[in-house]
């Protein structure tokens, strides 16, 4: 079955810096590919995802790449704000499960 | 739409006891899918239904876990007997695929047993 494996698993940035969160997949048949942010007791909340047939995407200050040769996709948050800090997944899928990876937390301090 | 509905929110039990939680989906959707959150595993995948009906439950760790869907709108994940290592947030997600979109959570439940 799938493997979706992340890194870092924190990560520590000054407001105003920009973030990159990295993962890889296992399964070459994975075509979707969505990141949730998960504030400190909330859900997590899907806030940006890509399809295997797009190399990238961009939301704002969030973006998503995917290379699908080297089946990895990373997150890119620019200008990070405070508000930004939680814990991010990243997942893959096949068909219809999602498989996650550990999560990254990211703390952006002012 | 209200969302993905959880309950109870919190649940402390002793263990051995027998644990229900419930998940009421979002109204169209048509999978909904069980995960269990903890610090050192992540947020892993236990069952997901298709319809009502079970397709994939090798995520499920023991015999002691169960889960079912009567009808579209509402789902159980039952423990017995609970241990305390089934402590954890107990999130169900549903989903519309057709759309291509990702899941919508519901609260979670966190589940203590002691």
């Amino acid at each position: 079955g799938e493997n979706v494996e992340q890194h870092p698993s924190t990560l520590s940035v000054q407001e105003g810096d920009s973030a990159v969160i990295k993962c890889t997949y296992s399964d070459s048949a994975s075509n979707y590919f969505p990141w949730y942010k998960q504030e400190l007791g909330k859900r997590p909340q899907l806030i940006i995802d890509i399809r295997s047939n797009v190399g990238e995407k961009k939301d704002q200050r969030i973006a998503v790449t995917l290379n699908k040769t080297a089946k990895h996709f990373s997150l890119h948050i620019t200008e990070t704000q405070p508000e930004d800090s939680a814990v991010y997944f990243c997942a893959a899928s096949s068909g219809t499960a999602l498989i996650f990876g550990k999560g990254t937390t990211l703390s952006v301090s002012s | 739409d209200a969302g993905v509905i959880q309950s109870p929110r919190h649940e402390v039990t002793e263990m051995g006891q027998e644990v229900t939680l419930r998940c009421k989906p979002i109204s169209g959707h048509d999978y909904l899918f069980w995960y269990r959150q903890t610090m050192m595993r992540g947020l892993e995948l236990l069952i997901y239904f298709n319809n009502n009906v079970p397709i994939d439950d090798s995520g499920m760790p023991e015999d002691r876990f169960s889960a079912k869907m009567p009808n579209a709108s509402f789902s159980t994940l039952k423990i017995q007997p609970s241990e305390p290592r089934d402590s954890a947030v107990y999130f169900c997600a549903s989903s519309s695929w057709t759309g291509g979109h990702g899941y919508t959570f519901g609260s979670g439940t966190r589940l203590t047993v002691v």
